[in-house]
């Protein structure tokens, strides 16, 4: 069974400070999503990385996969209060697996 | 593009009764959708494959008999609960991907905004 490990599961924050989201897995995925979701709303699909060392950037956030494509990272730099929300990580192996989530919190 | 609608999105209903819930593709057909049950402030949870035109396929532990499955078109599935109970009280989801897969090699989801059942 694969497995996606994400941490911190929480992170409350201060408006203007950076941040690092972690995905780990033993297994190797052939690409691996990030997702955002809203209290209420279903999941919005943020980026898809696929080559290993692949980085990718949407605006203040940045997006790394594992070189050897077991791992992946969201890191935020000066965060909003509208980043709040909990972000997912999802890798495509067999099906897609999903991480436990981490619940962002920036506060004003 | 890649739309996806459910309906409701919120529902109410007693103990006892089955409810339907339905997830359509608004801008694409999709021979595959998923359907994922939420607990609050947790991860997805897969409940089922749902394929167009033949049975569902059910994850380890869902009761195929409770949770009835039927994706007669390529733009909608509808989930059933029967006999909802309290417990059965979630946040469910349903999702589904793109023909061409978005990203080459890759299983791209486009979630619904979900449905909140609440069973009293």
């Amino acid at each position: 069974t694969q497995l996606l490990e994400q941490s911190p599961q929480f992170l409350s924050i201060q408006e203007g400070e950076n941040l690092t989201v972690y995905c780990n897995s033993s297994s190797v995925f052939s690409s691996l999503q990030w997702y955002r979701q809203e209290p209420g709303e279903g999941p919005v699909l943020l980026v898809t990385v696929v080559t290993g060392g692949e980085v990718k950037k949407l605006k203040r956030l940045t997006f790394q996969f594992g070189d050897a494509r077991k791992d992946s990272s969201l890191h935020i730099t000066a965060a909003q209060p509208g980043d709040t929300g909990l972000y997912l990580c999802a890798g495509h192996g067999n099906k897609l697996v999903f991480g436990a989530g981490t619940i962002l919190r920036v506060k004003s | 593009g890649a739309v996806v609608s459910q309906h409701p999105s919120r529902v109410i209903c007693k103990s006892g009764t089955s409810v339907k819930i339905e997830c359509r593709s608004l801008d694409f057909q999709a021979t595959t959708m998923f359907w994922y049950r939420q607990f609050p402030k947790q991860s997805l949870m897969l409940m089922a494959t749902s394929n167009e035109g033949s049975k569902a396929t059910y994850e380890q532990g869902v009761e195929k008999d409770k949770f009835l499955i039927n994706h007669a078109s390529l733009t909608l599935s509808t989930l059933t609960v029967t006999s909802a109970h309290p417990e059965d009280s979630s946040f469910y989801i349903c999702s589904a991907t793109l023909p061409s897969g978005g990203v080459a090699g890759t299983l791209e989801q486009y979630f619904g905004p979900g449905t909140r059942l609440t069973v009293t």
